[in-house]
């Protein structure tokens, strides 16, 4: 599986935009980003996907690199809620959509 | 909906002893996934079921047994509990919704200890 490179670590202040960076050099052409983030103490819950445009949704916006080979995952406007561990995940198409590979993540603390 | 519901929340369980944990969904989802989460790290897939009757193995799936015998529900058997097993468990679940979306929808998690 093609692996991703995120920082281990970010801060940022409420009602300010969050950019959360990911690193995916090795990225198939068939595989699609997703990305999950878990609050404390509560299971990941998806975020957004994207395959090859850029994505927005009520929750977040998604920037995919023209090559492919990194994305940017955009909170417009944090707010205290939105601390959590953001999880950047590659899934190539042929595989289950039950079978994702987490890594370490980002964790994200958000200051008043 | 409910969404995905785990029991127990919390369990501790002495070195030999077996347990399951259980997991079930109320949104008729094809697919079905057990992770196990260690302190300070993402998610290991142990165990996972694409349809009633399938399953499959992940990575990391020694000591642990799965069956899937109805859509609904996904429990996870621990054969024989080792401290190594001690973690958060999530269950979470999915379906091959077209435009290969494979949202994953997950439960609150169940936290073991082992002694």
């Amino acid at each position: 599986d093609a692996k991703t490179t995120q920082p281990n670590s970010m801060e940022s202040n409420e009602e300010e935009p969050v950019h959360l960076p990911c690193n995916h050099s090795t990225i198939s052409g068939t595989d699609y980003i997703h990305w999950y983030r878990q609050l404390p103490s509560q299971g990941p819950e998806y975020v957004i996907h994207g395959l090859t445009s850029n994505v927005n949704n009520r929750m977040a916006s998604l920037a995919i690199a023209e090559d492919r080979k990194s994305s940017t995952l955009i909170l417009h406007r944090a707010t205290l809620r939105d601390a959590a561990v953001y999880y950047c995940i590659l899934r190539s198409a042929g595989t289950s959509g039950s079978r994702l590979t987490f890594g370490e993540g980002t964790q994200l603390t958000v200051n008043p | 909906n409910a969404g995905v519901t785990q029991t127990p929340k919390f369990q501790v369980l002495k070195t030999g002893q077996s347990m399951t944990l259980q997991c079930a969904q109320d949104m008729n989802h094809e697919y079905m996934s057990w992770y196990r989460q260690d302190p300070g790290m993402g998610l290991r897939l142990i165990h996972y079921s694409v349809g009633a009757g399938i399953t499959d193995q992940g990575e990391v799936p020694n000591g642990y047994n799965v069956s899937r015998s109805t859509t609904e529900d996904f429990p996870l058997r621990l054969l024989s509990a080792a401290p190594s097993q001690t973690s958060v468990y999530f269950c979470a679940s999915s379906y091959p919704a077209g435009g290969n979306s494979y949202e994953q929808y997950f439960g609150p998690g169940t936290r073991l200890t082992v002694t």
